[in-house]
């Protein structure tokens, strides 16, 4: 079993629409859980950072972990065009130890 | 805003030559990692360092890889011998404790 799973994609949406990025995690010792977006061809860019359960909001960008399900989410509100990236989420057990990715979804907002 | 630099962008290289990758921290970072992204596929954890030794590295860190701080402020990854299947992007992460920065990541093409 993947110890990290996320639905490729692709995704499309019309720009302003809220869109619902999902992981899902087997390893129930992860405590670390970070959303990055990715654009192609260039490397992770840290978006959200959460500790165990429970809602973080920034901006447009609200990360949902719920470890009773093992299910990581992450919320854009107001989709820009500019928000069109494969959205990577990831997790690690202790601070500062090794992320695990998910496989990445890849999403664009249409204008 | 401090960044993760790289060097070079882009390494092309012949099967069995010895590559280095080269990577500045941002400044105040205490842990240094090194992941790669075969095309198409999941960002993969490779080995992580910390107060000047390795701290936990993968399976596909075999003795083909090595890393070291050779100056005090520049990381890096040093590949021998290097395989077809070693074509990848390579990104270092720079961390303060839990959040991990990624850097633009080096290309590296073995023919």
């Amino acid at each position: 079993q993947k110890e990290v799973e996320q639905d490729p994609g692709p995704l499309s949406v019309p720009e302003g629409a809220i869109v619902s990025l999902n992981c899902t995690y087997s390893n129930s010792a992860f405590q670390y859980f970070m959303w990055y977006r990715q654009y192609s061809r260039k490397g992770p860019e840290l978006l959200m950072y959460t500790y165990s359960s429970g809602n973080k909001e920034d901006g447009r960008f609200t990360a949902q972990v719920d470890k009773s399900s093992k299910y990581i989410s992450l919320f854009i509100r107001d989709s820009q065009p500019s928000d069109s990236a494969t959205y990577l989420c990831a997790s690690s057990i202790q601070g500062a130890q090794k992320l695990v990715f998910g496989q990445g979804t890849r999403l664009t907002i249409n204008p | 805003e401090p960044e993760v630099t790289q060097t070079p962008s882009h390494q092309v290289t012949q099967m069995g030559q010895e590559v280095i990758l080269r990577c500045v921290p941002i400044s105040n970072h205490l842990y240094f990692y090194w992941y790669r992204q075969i095309l198409g596929q999941k960002v993969e954890f490779l080995v992580s360092f910390y107060n000047n030794e390795i701290s936990e590295k993968s399976e596909i860190f075999d003795d083909q890889f090595s890393v070291e701080r050779p100056d005090g402020s520049n990381f890096t990854l040093k590949i021998r011998s290097t395989k077809l299947e070693d074509s990848a992007m390579y990104f270092c992460a720079t961390a303060p404790y839990n959040e991990q920065f990624f850097g633009p990541g080096t290309r590296l093409t073995v023919l």
